[in-house]
């Protein structure tokens, strides 16, 4: 079993719709990431939060420390949202372990 | 101005080739960090340097060779291809004390035939 899941694998919605990509850990962690890499192959550091809430644009991301979970939430979803999304958590020596990630496509 | 570059981009090559991929930061980061992006898209660390000292060294064949002549350079040396070698690599590099918000290169897709 991996030591971070993310869920759905996978994941198709409709242009405007309320997303959610859930990601639970099983280890100690001073940070989480949320990670975004587009088809083009490139990633790109979304979100760093060790407690609470933090948004950025239509991008929420919350994290439970005490329940090891954390959500990434997109409002009024767009095709070029279409990406995967990878949650890493951080450990004590700064290395980061990665979910799986979640692809999102959105259609039009 | 790319902040982390990677070279090259791609990369093929014939087994029991070696072969080096180069990374350049120039956000003034004290810590780089080596990846390896399998074939199904799964992340994992290789290597980490901080001030161009090893700090973290995965269960990665000897093989491969990470060697930082600077802070703002992390190389990594392949000796010996292997098929399975083939991925994508990614170069990040993160201020240690800062909260520790990597920033990645764009990697090098490696291909050996």
């Amino acid at each position: 079993k991996n030591e971070v899941e993310q869920s759905p694998q996978n994941l198709t919605a409709q242009e405007g719709e309320f997303i959610t990509i859930n990601c639970s850990y099983s280890v100690g962690i001073s940070a989480l990431h949320w990670l975004q890499q587009h088809p083009g192959g490139g990633i790109v550091s979304l979100f760093m939060l060790s407690s609470g809430k933090k948004k950025h644009g239509r991008l929420i991301a919350t994290i439970n420390i005490q329940e090891k979970h954390s959500s990434l939430h997109i409002t009024a979803s767009h095709p070029r949202d279409s990406a995967v999304y990878i949650c890493a958590v951080r450990g004590g020596t700064d290395k980061l372990i990665f979910g799986t990630g979640t692809r999102l496509q959105v259609f039009p | 101005d790319t902040a982390v570059s990677q070279t090259p981009k791609y990369l093929v090559t014939q087994m029991g080739n070696d072969k080096s991929i180069k990374c350049e930061q120039n956000l003034g980061h004290d810590t780089m960090y080596w990846y390896k992006q399998d074939s199904k898209k799964f992340l994992k660390i290789m290597f980490s340097y901080n001030n161009k000292e090893l700090i973290i060294n995965e269960t990665v064949p000897n093989r491969f060779s990470p060697k930082s002549p600077d802070k703002a350079h992390l190389n990594l040396h392949i000796n010996s291809l292997e098929l399975g070698d083939s991925a994508v690599y990614f170069c990040a590099s993160s201020q240690r004390g800062s909260g520790g918000e990597q920033f990645f290169g764009p990697g090098t897709r490696l291909t050996v035939l």
